[in-house]
This record gives C-alpha cells, sequence and structure tokens, in this order.
C-alpha cells in the first residue's frame, strides 16, 4: 500500500466555479477523515465516515460543501460556487483505531481567485 | 468545544540547542498524539500517549502525557535542522471519534 493519495495536489479555479478532489485511503482502514488547513492554524475538521458513512460533519462547514464514500473505499470532496474563502490546503486522512493515529495524504492546495 | 492550545507558536533555534514545546487544554482526552508536518505536506504521526503521567521517547524526542490527561509536552535534545516543522498535537476525547487539532508550533533549527 502507497499511504493516502490525494489528487490533484493542486487547483486554481475561478471564484463561482465548483471543485472537486479525491482521496483514496489504505485499504484496511475503515475510517476517512477531512480537514482543511489555512496558513497558521492546524487542521480544522470537516468531515468523517467509517467504511461509506458519513457519520460525523463539522457545524462549520456550509451547504456548499458536500462529501462522499461510495462503496466505503475512495472519497470525493465538492466544494460548490468556490468563494475566495475557500482557499486552503484540503487534507484527507484515513485510521484504522482512532488511538493509533492518522495517515494523511499530502493535501490539496484550492487557489480561489 | 474541545480546544488544544500549543506554545510557542513560533521558535527559532541554533543547531544542538534543547527546547520544549506544550500542549495545553481544559478537556481530558483518552489519547493524545503529536504530528510533524513539512510545508506542502500532510501531518506526520510521531507517537500516541494515552496513560496519565506516560512517558516516550522516540530518539532525541521526548513525550509527556500530563497526568491529569489534560496536557502534553514535546521536548527535543540537541536539535537538527532536518527537526524544522510545525509540530501539531491532537487529543481525541472519549465518545468522540474524531482528533482535535492545535494550531501547531512552527519550529525552524538553523545549522
Amino acid at each position: 500500500d502507497t499511504g493516502v493519495s490525494q489528487n490533484p495536489r493542486h487547483k486554481i479555479t475561478k471564484r463561482g466555479q465548483n471543485v472537486t478532489f479525491r482521496c483514496d485511503p489504505i485499504s484496511e482502514h475503515n475510517r476517512l477523515y477531512w480537514y482543511r488547513q489555512t496558513l497558521g492554524q492546524g487542521p480544522e475538521f470537516l468531515t468523517y465516515f467509517q467504511n461509506e458513512a458519513q457519520l460525523e460533519k463539522s457545524r462549520l462547514l456550509s451547504d456548499r460543501f458536500s462529501a462522499e464514500r461510495p462503496k466505503g473505499s475512495f472519497s470525493t470532496l465538492e466544494i460548490q460556487r468556490t468563494e475566495q474563502g475557500d482557499s486552503a490546503m484540503y487534507l484527507c486522512a484515513s485510521s484504522g483505531l482512532l488511538r493509533e493515529g492518522y495517515t494523511f495524504g499530502s493535501g490539496t492546495r484550492l487557489t480561489v481567485v | 468545544t474541545q480546544l488544544l492550545e500549543q506554545s510557542p507558536q513560533f521558535l527559532s533555534i541554533q543547531e544542538g540547542e534543547n527546547l520544549t514545546v506544550y500542549c495545553n487544554s481544559s478537556s481530558v482526552f483518552s489519547s493524545l498524539q503529536w504530528y510533524r508536518q513539512e510545508p506542502g505536506e500532510g501531518p506526520v504521526l510521531l507517537v500516541t500517549v494515552v496513560t496519565g503521567g506516560e512517558v516516550k521517547k522516540l530518539k532525541r524526542l521526548t513525550f509527556q502525557f500530563g497526568d491529569a490527561r489534560k496536557d502534553s509536552s514535546l521536548h527535543i535534545t540537541a536539535a537538527q535542522p532536518g527537526d524544522t516543522g510545525l509540530y501539531l498535537c491532537a487529543g481525541a476525547e472519549s465518545g468522540y471519534s474524531t482528533l482535535t487539532f492545535g494550531k501547531g508550533t512552527m519550529l525552524l533549527v538553523s545549522p
């Protein structure tokens, strides 16, 4: 297994456009997480899946954001009608037991112009 | 809402110096983890501590979990330029399924 893979690594989009990011977790991990990180901040929780079920979603998450994990494998995060404030690094992580820690991908850097 | 405060926010030292960074909260955590993140990459897990008072050593890094499981520290002995990065602590409260991260301590070690 090559770890957690995220695509694309970088995305530049115009304000108002929709974007979709993909995350391929470690195959043995049934838990998958999306976080967002801006400069000078730690990762901020967005949403969490156990297998294909989305079990938790941050109250800070706008309804322009949606995430899926069909068949409990890869996951996608879509942002509709992007705004400049959406510019950030979007991190995906997977884990087995929580206390074993997360394995993060390299992230997708989104820039909204 | 769980809140993890890390200090200092930024630390710039010379190679060979020792340093300690701190992670504090008013919440009790069932486990606490430390990660290191390099620019443009995702965080990488360094250690997990689960027992109050626990001390773990990873080469030149020493991690301690407070007796009350509300705080933790990371001590680096004889820092090297390769230690440069953002050090993040993350806690999991009992009954929660996700980690809450602090804002991190940015460490810069100059040769």
